[in-house]
């Protein structure tokens, strides 16, 4: 079974607060993505990574940063964490399975910031 | 137009019925499809994908595919109260790499 960990399900931290959220993936996925997801907006994708060191913006880039040092890694840095940044944020991670890119997720943090 | 679209909700159908999710695409050249299905404050779960046009079926869940009509449903028999949830339709374009296209969910409520 493909197996996607976070490392927080829950985090409270203050505004300005430099955050990490740390996925790891235990599949050798080669895809890792960072989404946040709120009522009435549903998943928008923050970033996605194809391979280690590398990195694209997706949708909302603005206020986070991701590093990808091992494949199997993948985190999530809020710079500067304000109180818009308060949301559910899910870590997922695919690979290419000959006919699809299937994507499997991680259980989640829900982060609040005060 | 939004590039993936699902009726909100919610769905409500009785316990044993058929529950018929539907969702249109905007990009022609999608090429893969999938359906999540979400239980509230819980992650997303893969339950069906679906790559060629037609039916395909995993137990109570059947995907189908019409990619001349840009359109992908998830019917689920025999609906149990276990089956309510947010269920959310992704699509692959391989131009994309690895990206889902997600829609915005539909919520299933099934009562007993």
């Amino acid at each position: 079974d493909v197996k996607v960990t976070q490392s927080s399900r829950y985090l409270v931290k203050r505004t300005g607060e430099k955050v990490f959220l740390e996925c790891v993936q235990d599949m050798d996925h080669e895809n890792m993505f960072w989404y946040r997801q709120d009522p009435g907006l549903g998943l928008r994708l923050i970033y996605f990574s194809y391979d280690v060191k590398m990195k694209e913006k997706g949708d909302i880039p603005e206020g986070y940063s991701v590093s990808r040092e091992k494949k199997e890694r993948f985190s999530l840095i809020l710079e500067s964490a304000s109180t818009n940044q308060t949301s559910m944020y899910l870590c997922a991670s695919s690979l290419w399975t000959g006919g699809s890119y299937e994507q499997y997720f991680g259980p989640g943090t829900r982060l609040t910031v005060t | 137009q939004k590039e993936v679209e699902q009726n909100s909700g919610p769905l409500s159908v009785p316990e044993g019925a058929i529950a018929s999710l539907n969702c249109t695409y905007s990009d022609r050249v999608s090429q893969s499809f999938f359906w999540y299905r979400q239980y509230s404050g819980k992650s997303p779960e893969l339950i069906m994908s679906i790559y060629s046009n037609g039916d395909k079926e995993d137990g109570r869940f059947t995907a189908q595919l019409n990619k001349a009509s840009q359109y992908v449903s998830l019917l689920i028999r025999d609906s149990q109260p276990s089956d309510s949830a947010t269920y959310l339709c992704a699509v692959n374009n391989y131009n994309q790499g690895g990206k889902l296209i997600f829609g915005q969910g539909t919520e299933l409520s099934v009562k007993p």
